[in-house]
C-alpha cells in the first residue's frame, strides 16, 4: 500500500514571500501521479496542481509550482508571492497508474498561515 | 451550475439513527467516489464506484453502506450511527478511474452523532 507523508503540520509565511510545502510518498509502483490539493476554511477541495510520475519536468501553474524528485520519492509545492487567499489546508496526494478505483491516497496535511 | 453537490451540507442527529448523505454530479464522470475526513483533517477514502459498480470496499464497518441508483448519483447510508461517525464526509467524482484525471469534490457533509 502507498503511503504519503507531510511532515510539516504547520508554516507561517509572511505575505508576498515564498513557502515550500514538503510532501514524501512510499510506492513500489514505476507509474502514478502526484497531486497537491488545496482545503479553505470553506472545505471545498481544490486541486492546485498535478505531477506525472513519467515527466521529469516539473509542473508549473502561474504562482505554484512545484520539485518532483522520482528517486528520492519527494513532491514537494513551491508558492511563490503568497497571497492571503492562499491560507488554507494542503493536501498531497498519490494516485495508481493502475486506476482510480483506489481513489486517492493523501498525506496528513499542512495549515498554511499567511501573515499580512 | 455546481459539478458536484452533496446534501445535506450540515447533519446532527442522535446515536443509533439511521441517516442518508446524497451525491450528485453533473459532470458526466464515470467514477464516484467517498471520502472520510476525521477530526484531525485526515482524508480517508471510503468507497468508490465506476458505472454503477462497487469496485472498492476500504475497512469500513458495514454500518455504511453505498447505493448508487445511476452513473450520476452515489449515495451514502448510514446505520446504527455512533459517535465515533461523527466527521466530514466528501463525495467525489471523477472522469475515468485511473490516470491524472482530477477528481472533483463536493462541498462536504458535516456530520454530528450526539
Amino acid at each position: 500500500a502507498q503511503t504519503v507523508t507531510q511532515s510539516q503540520p504547520e508554516m507561517s509565511v509572511q505575505e508576498a514571500e515564498t513557502v515550500t510545502l514538503s510532501c514524501t510518498y512510499d510506492t513500489s509502483e514505476s507509474d502514478y501521479y502526484l497531486f497537491w490539493y488545496k482545503q479553505p476554511p470553506s472545505r471545498q477541495m481544490i486541486l492546485v496542481i498535478r505531477q506525472e510520475a513519467y515527466k521529469q519536468q516539473n509542473a508549473t501553474e502561474n504562482r505554484f509550482s512545484v520539485n518532483f524528485q522520482k528517486a528520492a520519492k519527494s513532491f514537494s509545492l513551491k508558492i511563490s508571492d503568497s497571497q492571503l487567499g492562499d491560507a488554507a489546508m494542503y493536501f498531497c496526494a498519490y494516485r495508481s497508474e493502475g486506476g482510480g478505483a483506489d481513489g486517492l491516497t493523501f498525506g496528513k496535511g499542512t495549515h498554511l498561515i499567511i501573515q499580512p | 451550475d455546481t459539478a458536484v453537490s452533496q446534501t445535506p451540507k450540515y447533519l446532527v442527529t442522535q446515536m443509533g439513527n439511521d441517516k442518508s448523505i446524497k451525491c450528485e454530479q453533473n459532470l458526466g464522470h464515470d467514477t464516484m467516489y467517498w471520502y472520510k475526513q476525521d477530526s484531525k483533517k485526515f482524508l480517508k477514502i471510503m468507497f468508490s464506484y465506476n458505472n454503477k459498480e462497487l469496485i472498492i470496499n476500504e475497512t469500513v464497518p458495514n454500518r455504511f453502506s453505498p447505493k448508487s441508483p445511476d452513473k450520476a448519483h452515489l449515495n451514502l447510508h448510514i446505520n446504527s450511527l455512533e459517535l465515533g461517525d461523527s466527521a466530514v464526509y466528501f463525495c467525489a467524482s471523477s472522469l475515468i478511474p485511473g490516470g491524472n484525471t482530477e477528481a472533483f469534490f463536493g462541498q462536504g457533509t458535516r456530520l454530528t452523532v450526539v
